[in-house]
């Protein structure tokens, strides 16, 4: 199973971009990259995923360099309400042997 | 995104009862779901994979007697622990996904207290 690493924490200022990184060299061909947070005492949120290329959505930037051994999030605009636990997780398998393990994330902490 | 309802969100329970969590899909058919567990300042930790209709695949190490898990219908799923300690006290969290969107999404979790 590919493994991934991040920082233990990080800070933010309110407004400027976070740019949480990720790596995972040991990542194969078809496994995905997959990025979930998880505000205090909730269940987590799912926030982007990707394969080879770069994606965005409302709520972030994912960029994967092109080796694929490493990510960014990218929140543009940070805000207080996304203080939170950001997981970077590779999925394992597909169909019935889907699965998410998750590892210890990076606390996001944003400051005012 | 889809929506995933956990009920209750926290319950308090005697040693040595049952407790039964429920894990519901609202607005799409899960045809797989998962169950997590969680400690105070740990990661999630995966207990088991359960497809709709069959019997659900443990990981490593969770006794699959102690976590009863039931994945009857493509919306619900329950865990049951069954002669609940003070050491099963965690946060209980329920995923679901379906067989089209290969994202999963999470219920709010439950807080299980045992005394």
């Amino acid at each position: 199973d590919a493994k991934t690493t991040q920082p233990p924490s990080m800070d933010c200022a309110e407004g400027r971009a976070a740019n949480l990184p990720c790596n995972h060299s040991t990542i194969s061909g078809n496994e995905y990259v997959y990025w979930y947070r998880q505000i205090h005492s909730q269940g987590p949120q799912y926030i982007i995923h990707g394969l080879k290329n770069n994606e965005t959505n409302e709520m972030a930037s994912l960029i994967i360099t092109e080796d694929r051994k490493s990510s960014t999030l990218i929140l543009p605009h940070a805000t207080l309400r996304d203080t939170a636990v950001y997981y970077c997780i590779v999925r394992v398998g597909g169909g019935s042997n889907y699965k998410l393990t998750f590892g210890k994330g990076t606390l996001l902490t944003v400051n005012p | 995104g889809a929506v995933v309802s956990q009920h209750p969100s926290w319950v308090i329970c005697k040693s040595g009862t049952s407790v039964k969590i429920e894990c519901r899909s609202l607005d799409f058919q899960a045809t797989t779901m998962f169950w997590y567990r969680q400690f105070p300042k740990q990661s999630l930790m995966l207990m088991a994979t359960s497809n709709e209709g069959s019997k659900a695949t443990y990981e490593q190490g969770v006794e699959k007697d102690k976590f009863l898990i039931n994945h009857a219908s493509l919306t619900l799923s329950t865990l049951t622990v069954t002669s609940a300690h003070p050491e099963d006290s965690s946060f209980y969290i329920c995923s679901a996904r379906d067989a089209v969107n290969t994202e999963a999404f999470f219920g709010q979790g439950t807080r299980l207290t045992v005394v």
